[in-house]
């Protein structure tokens, strides 16, 4: 089952515009982290961030976690041709042992140049 | 730096078929775990392994299992395959064991089961 699920499922956006998606999830978590994937291929990670964590950057990169609304959002400033891709949220929740990383259904996000 | 590799890249299989999948970690990683994402779907977590044994488990059923190596490369194997078994198998792996890191994905093995 998929824990997390991001908003929009789709986003067209102007080159230079800046993107914003979400992660909702259910459950609590130890970390979220944030994957790009370009046209089925392999996942390039983003950022990570822990559950005692509010904010954190990553050049053009922000994310945000509110654990008491159970949700994150990424945002990407000044949006690039090359951004254009699949976003997913994953959430990292367990014990060792026992982990587990759950992904969300996915952003696509295209950028017009 | 090498990073991680699978391989076929692609693979037909016919529905009752085993198919054995295969990934070499990133160097310096000693942890390795299994993606299934179905066509416009999100990559659902099969299993990781750590030290050649198996630490955390999705909801698949036991006809997947795996393997890794003191190498820690490691394989997928999936019996009786089914036509829902068709998807992109990813690999990940990690600098340490538990999902608090992240995740270094292969290109992935795209199968087909007809």
């Amino acid at each position: 089952s998929q824990q997390g699920e991001e908003d929009p499922q789709a986003l067209s956006i102007q080159e230079g515009e800046n993107a914003t998606m979400n992660c909702s999830y259910k459950t609590s978590i130890n970390n979220l982290q944030w994957y790009r994937q370009n046209s089925g291929r392999g996942l390039v990670h983003l950022i990570l961030i822990r559950s005692n964590e509010r904010e954190k950057h990553s050049g053009r990169l922000r994310v945000t976690l509110d654990t008491s609304k159970k949700s994150s959002s990424l945002l990407i400033t000044a949006s690039r041709a090359a951004d254009t891709a699949s976003y997913f949220c994953a959430t990292g929740r367990g014990n060792f042992g026992n982990e587990k990383l759950t992904f969300g259904t996915g952003t696509r996000l295209t950028i017009i140049p | 730096e090498t990073g991680v590799t699978q391989s076929p890249t692609h693979l037909i299989k016919t529905r009752g078929q085993q198919v054995t999948l295969r990934c070499s970690s990133q160097s310096g990683h000693n942890t390795v775990s299994w993606y299934q994402q179905a066509l416009g779907q999100g990559p659902q977590f099969i299993f990781q392994y750590y030290r050649e044994e198996e630490n955390g488990r999705g909801n698949f059923p036991p006809r997947f299992s795996g393997l890794q190596f003191p190498n820690y490369s490691s394989e997928l194997n999936v019996n009786a395959l089914e036509l829902d078994d068709s998807a992109l198998y990813l690999c990940a792996s990690s600098p340490s064991v538990g999902l608090a890191y992240e995740q270094y994905f292969g290109p992935g093995t795209r199968l087909t089961v007809t």
